[in-house]
């Protein structure tokens, strides 16, 4: 039982670059959360699924899109990155209340 | 507008003593509430929670209090140990939905 995985655990991507994070989770969750921390912001929500077939936007969503794929994987887009998106990106589903996060991918854009 | 607030970005406690961390909420509708920790390069993990129908929950050397005429719950931890180094983020949830909301953080330090 792996939980959350998430991948790629570190970018680096060029102004202008386009990339997919992944993130899959085993535990047969119907909701599941796309969320960046800054350095004294916290965790800010992007996207987040309810469950499959449904998205709906968070926080901060400009600049990205997600696609629920199936029940276990939910992917964040970047299609043009900019330096504002430098951050840790954490994937996370959900059971009741409680939320359970992946590991996270550190995110540089230049 | 934060709706919920981590005042203290940081907390520095010796080892042996009691740790108190503290977050303030501004809407009355939260209904459940939540602590995490979080360890560099690893993503949070759950570690206490409490209803808003109560106003304490205890877990080991866990104990998280709520005061909901002040809209502030705290997170004591006694004793507090080495490996209690982390950040902990407070989070709280409306009845039914599906988003948490997350304070900014406080970093605790525990030295030995």
């Amino acid at each position: 039982n792996a939980g959350v995985t998430q991948t790629p655990k570190f970018q680096v991507l060029k102004t202008g670059q386009s990339m997919t994070l992944q993130c899959a989770q085993d535990m047969n969750h119907n909701s599941m959360y796309w969320y960046r921390q800054d350095p004294g912001m916290g965790l800010r929500l992007i996207y987040y699924s309810a469950s499959e077939g449904t998205t709906d936007k968070g926080e901060v969503p400009n600049g990205y899109n997600v696609s629920r794929l199936n029940k276990r994987e939910f992917s964040l887009r970047l299609e043009s990155a900019a330096p504002s998106q430098t951050s840790v990106y954490f994937c996370a589903s959900r059971e009741h209340y409680e939320q359970y996060f992946g590991p996270g991918t550190r995110l540089t854009v230049t | 507008d934060q709706q919920v607030k981590q005042n203290s970005p940081s907390l520095s406690v010796q080892e042996g003593r009691i740790s108190i961390l503290n977050c303030d909420y501004t809407n009355s509708m939260f209904d459940y509430f939540l602590w995490y920790k979080k360890y560099p390069a690893e993503g949070p993990t759950f570690l206490i929670s409490i209803s808003s129908i109560k106003d304490k929950n205890e877990d080991g050397r866990f104990t998280v209090f709520l005061n909901k005429s002040a809209k502030h719950l705290s997170l004591h931890i006694v004793p507090s140990q080495p490996g209690d180094s982390a950040v902990y983020f407070c989070a709280a949830l409306f009845q039914g939905a599906q988003k948490l909301v997350f304070g900014q953080g406080t970093r605790l330090t525990i030295n030995p």
